[in-house]
């Protein structure tokens, strides 16, 4: 089976404060993505990676920076967190199936974020 | 921006009954319409997909339709069950930055089965 795992469920933190979210997925994916979860808006990409090294800003990335070094590890960076912040992250991966064809998301199960 | 709408944010059926999950999009050039459902504590998992090429796809008690004139595209249900509750997420494709594909997702429908 496929897996997807973020490093934390929950995490709760202070204003102004570095926060990093860990993921890492098992099926040597090319694709990974960062999502932010909140009631009434669905899903909404903040980045994504094609490649180790490579990010593409997704619909909402102000406020937030990644990191892929290793081909399974994607991390999600909040330089100075602040409440708006405060939502579900979500991680997931698929394989590069061409830049016009989209593959099935493979997703971890969340980090809920607070930012006091 | 290119969006996604959902409809209805939440559905309440009784055990047996169907449920029907509407979505509509905007980007005409759409041409791939996962679904996605996300059960309590958990991330989404995709349960049906369709392609533009296709109108009608079904996978036991869940199918999926789509209307690319009108650009709907809706879930079918058959027979509910109480595992069936959880939330449902329709997502389109659109065009990205470097040629990229990317899904947009719709707000999202919390299914509840009741015994």
């Amino acid at each position: 089976d496929v897996k997807v795992t973020q490093s934390s469920r929950y995490l709760v933190k202070r204003t102004g404060e570095k926060v990093f979210l860990e993921c890492v997925q098992d099926m040597d994916h090319e694709n990974m993505f960062w999502y932010r979860q909140d009631p009434g808006l669905g899903l909404r990409l903040i980045y994504f990676s094609y490649d180790v090294k490579m990010k593409e800003k997704g619909d909402i990335p102000e406020g937030y920076s990644v990191s892929r070094e290793k081909k399974e590890r994607f991390s999600l960076i909040l330089e100075s967190a602040s409440t708006n912040q405060t939502s579900m992250y979500l991680c997931a991966s698929s394989y590069q199936l061409g830049r016009q064809n989209t593959g099935e998301l493979f997703f971890g199960e969340g980090s809920r974020l607070t930012v006091l | 921006g290119e969006n996604v709408e959902q409809h209805p944010s939440t559905l309440s059926v009784q055990e047996g009954d169907s449920a029907v999950i509407k979505c509509t999009y905007s980007d005409s050039a759409s041409n791939y319409f996962p679904w996605y459902k996300q059960e309590l504590g958990k991330g989404p998992q995709l349960i049906i997909d369709i392609r533009s090429n296709v109108g009608e796809k079904k996978d036991q008690r869940i199918a999926v339709t789509l209307n690319k004139t009108a650009k709907h595209f809706s879930l079918h249900i058959t027979e509910t069950q109480p595992e069936d509750s959880a939330v449902y997420f329709c997502a389109a494709t659109t065009l990205f930055s470097g040629g990229y594909n990317k899904l947009i997702f719709g707000a999202g429908t919390r299914l509840a089965v009741h015994p």
